[in-house]
């Protein structure tokens, strides 16, 4: 079946710009999250959403930061005024259901480049 | 979440076994072991998990140390597409939460 996608691939944006990235999570995945990879890093949690809901954001940066997931299944990643800081790999991760029992599947990523 | 050590890189050559240490010495009772790895430019999949008894899939071995303070991951014949960064993460089942917490995690390289 169809695994976890993530549109764009790339995007590049200039300081000070909005962006939003996509998340198409695995069908029937109820648990869907949120990391960053720096270059030459671990991945780096900053969200996770148990249906529609926002069962943890505490590694959201900064408020420039939000996610949505309206419906409980596609989750869009806002963050506004881009910094360059803001450049790395945005990866997202579906899981059959909440809690540390369930394997992860992961999307291959949004490269974003702040210039 | 217990802290993990891993090598920073490790080299292997084509059909040969890997053995990919991690030390986890502040795990607790609870905590499974689980291995991630990722292929450049891909997300982490899932490797392999274990509590206490060596565990065997199609991907790999996973050998836990009696005292649990280490294990180390085996890749019985590696091949080129094995070359990706290697994480140990462990992970408590007590609680609700899923994120993972990821190292640095080990690269492994395979030559041909």
């Amino acid at each position: 079946g169809a695994g976890v996608s993530q549109t764009p691939s790339n995007k590049v944006t200039e300081k000070g710009k909005y962006v939003e990235l996509r998340c198409d999570p695995i069908s029937g995945h109820t648990a869907l999250y949120w990391y960053r990879q720096s270059l030459g890093q671990g991945p780096e949690f900053l969200i996770y959403f148990q249906g529609t809901g926002a069962a943890d954001d505490s590694g959201l940066p900064n408020d420039r930061f939000f996610a949505v997931r309206p419906e409980g299944s596609v989750s869009t990643l806002k963050i506004q005024r881009t910094e360059r800081g803001d450049s790395a790999v945005y990866l997202c991760a579906s899981s059959p259901s909440f809690g540390r029992g369930y394997e992860q599947f992961f999307g291959p990523g949004t490269r974003l480049t702040v210039l | 979440d217990a802290k993990t050590t891993q090598p920073n890189s490790m080299e292997s050559n084509e059909e040969e076994p890997v053995h990919l240490p991690c030390n986890h010495s502040t795990i607790s009772g609870t905590d499974y072991i689980h291995w991630y790895r990722q292929l450049p430019s891909q997300g982490p999949e899932y490797v392999i998990h274990g509590l206490t008894s060596n565990v065997n899939n199609r991907m790999a071995s996973l050998a836990i140390a009696e005292d649990r303070k280490s294990s180390t991951l085996i890749l019985h014949r590696a091949t080129l597409r094995d070359a990706a960064v290697y994480y140990c993460i462990p992970r408590n089942y007590g609680g609700s939460q899923g994120n993972l917490i990821f190292g640095k995690g080990t690269k492994l390289s395979v030559k041909p």
